[in-house]
């Protein structure tokens, strides 16, 4: 059982929907962080919190929108999402953001946006 | 010149042999790497952790040229179930790892 968990799992949304993506840790790590994986390219960092307070915002569009209520709880909410969106959007911690360690991901949340 | 970057692949060895990758890095501040493993369609798993010293464990070893810039993982006897994406990761200072896209290892019996 991975100390990250996201869901849902698949998620398949129009452009004109409203949806979120929800991740929680139980691993009492500090930072947290949504990551995107499109096809045939890298990781693409997005965002990145470190006790609640967003510390890194990668230049991702509005339409994609972090929340943080609790080092343990992250949100993507997305809405008016184009098709190149659809991509897995994995989330991952780290004991703190200032740390160099390993990032522990969570098994992802493919989307396919229609 | 990408921060970080892996040739794709895909390399196709029979079972039994030695592979090696290699992934170059463009910010000589890096202060830790990590080979990361993803299955097909799955999340990456930390493989290990790159030191300075190298290290080894198991069929796998990962070395760190900071003069070149450039990490490197060797797998040895190969087995089917080595079959996957091999990522690199490093510290680039962004409160965060920089990934590279990821290097195809398809084992053949």
């Amino acid at each position: 059982e991975t100390g990250v968990t996201q869901t849902p799992r698949h998620l398949v949304m129009g452009m004109t929907n409203k949806k979120s993506l929800k991740c929680e840790q139980h691993l009492g790590h500090n930072a947290m962080y949504w990551y995107k994986q499109s096809a045939k390219k890298p990781l693409e960092l997005m965002f990145v919190y470190s006790l609640e307070e967003r510390v890194e915002n990668n230049s991702v569009p509005s339409r994609f929108s972090p929340e943080c209520p609790n080092s343990s709880h992250l949100f993507l909410h997305l809405h008016t999402l184009q098709p190149e969106d659809s991509a897995l959007y994995l989330c991952a911690s780290r004991p703190g953001s200032g740390d160099t360690g390993e990032l522990f991901f969570g098994e992802g949340s493919r989307l396919t946006v229609l | 010149r990408k921060e970080v970057e892996q040739d794709p692949g895909p390399f196709n060895v029979p079972e039994g042999a030695t592979v090696a990758f290699n992934c170059t890095y463009s910010n000589s501040a890096s202060q830790s790497f990590f080979w990361y493993r993803q299955d097909c369609r799955k999340e990456p798993k930390l493989l290990m952790s790159v030191y300075s010293s190298g290290n080894e464990d198991g069929r796998f070893t990962a070395q760190l040229n900071r003069a070149s810039q450039y990490i490197s993982l060797l797998i040895r006897d190969s087995k089917l179930s080595d079959s996957a994406t091999y990522l690199c990761a490093l510290d680039t200072g962004r409160r965060a790892l920089t990934f590279g896209s990821g290097t195809r290892l398809q084992v053949q019996p």
